[in-house]
């Protein structure tokens, strides 16, 4: 049974770097079948989806986000990372790592990790 | 972007009953469109691709239709697990947009 799990810190200040990783278990990252992905979800609010990769690198970001975002996979880990730079308390949200078919249709995702941007 | 709009942003139904949600594309998609279903602190989980193709395992009292820009997802016969919000997303392009919700809880 595929499983995902995000993990990193929990708090970051106004201006750094947010840096989360999902390890995924349960089946292979780089199946050729499948995209992976981060999507977040700011408290009470709606769902945005924010890039996907593809094991062999292949990169799609959202453009609203795209200067800041950089998605990268380690396949020897069966990992794949999320970077958020410049970060302001706009980015507080739940995380969540999922693996994505069709690109974009997010078929199994991760438990999801808040992360609060505060000083 | 394309704009996703969803209707009604909340319905209160009975166990039961015949539940239908819109989903309105700002362009036209085709059948590249997406249902999810988020229970209270839980992540979202994927029910319909591709306008009107169910997931595996997921119950056929849901199902999804149309194209284009107006598209539907109906619950036949709503059963008490079915209290949640309800997301559509686009995929036809970058960004993959979700609309913004709708809340199904017990009348």
């Amino acid at each position: 049974q595929l499983q995902l799990q995000e993990s990193g810190p929990g708090l970051v200040k106004p201006s750094e770097t947010l840096s989360l990783t999902c390890t995924v278990s349960g089946g292979s990252i780089s199946s050729s079948s499948y995209y992976w992905g981060w999507i977040r979800q700011p408290p009470g609010k709606g769902l945005e989806w924010i890039g996907s990769i593809y094991y062999s690198g292949s990169t799609y970001y959202n453009p609203s986000l795209k200067s800041r975002v950089t998605i990268s996979v380690d396949t020897s880990k069966n990992q794949f990372s999320l970077k958020l730079s410049s970060v302001t308390a706009a980015d507080t949200a739940v995380y969540y790592c999922a693996r994505h078919e069709r690109i974009a249709v997010a078929d199994s995702w991760g438990q999801g990790t808040l992360v609060t941007v505060s000083s | 972007d394309i704009q996703m709009t969803q209707s009604p942003s909340s319905l209160s139904a009975s166990v039961g009953d015949r539940v239908t949600i819109t989903c309105r594309a700002s362009q036209g998609i085709s059948s590249w469109l997406a249902w999810y279903q988020q229970k209270p602190e839980k992540a979202p989980k994927s029910l319909i691709y591709a306008a009107s193709s169910l997931q595996s395992g997921v119950p056929s009292r849901f199902s999804g239709s149309g194209s284009g820009t107006d598209f539907t997802l109906t619950i036949s016969s709503l059963q008490p697990e079915d209290f949640a919000t309800y997301y559509c997303q686009q995929y036809n392009s970058s960004p993959f947009t979700f609309g913004p919700g709708t809340k199904v809880d017990i009348k």
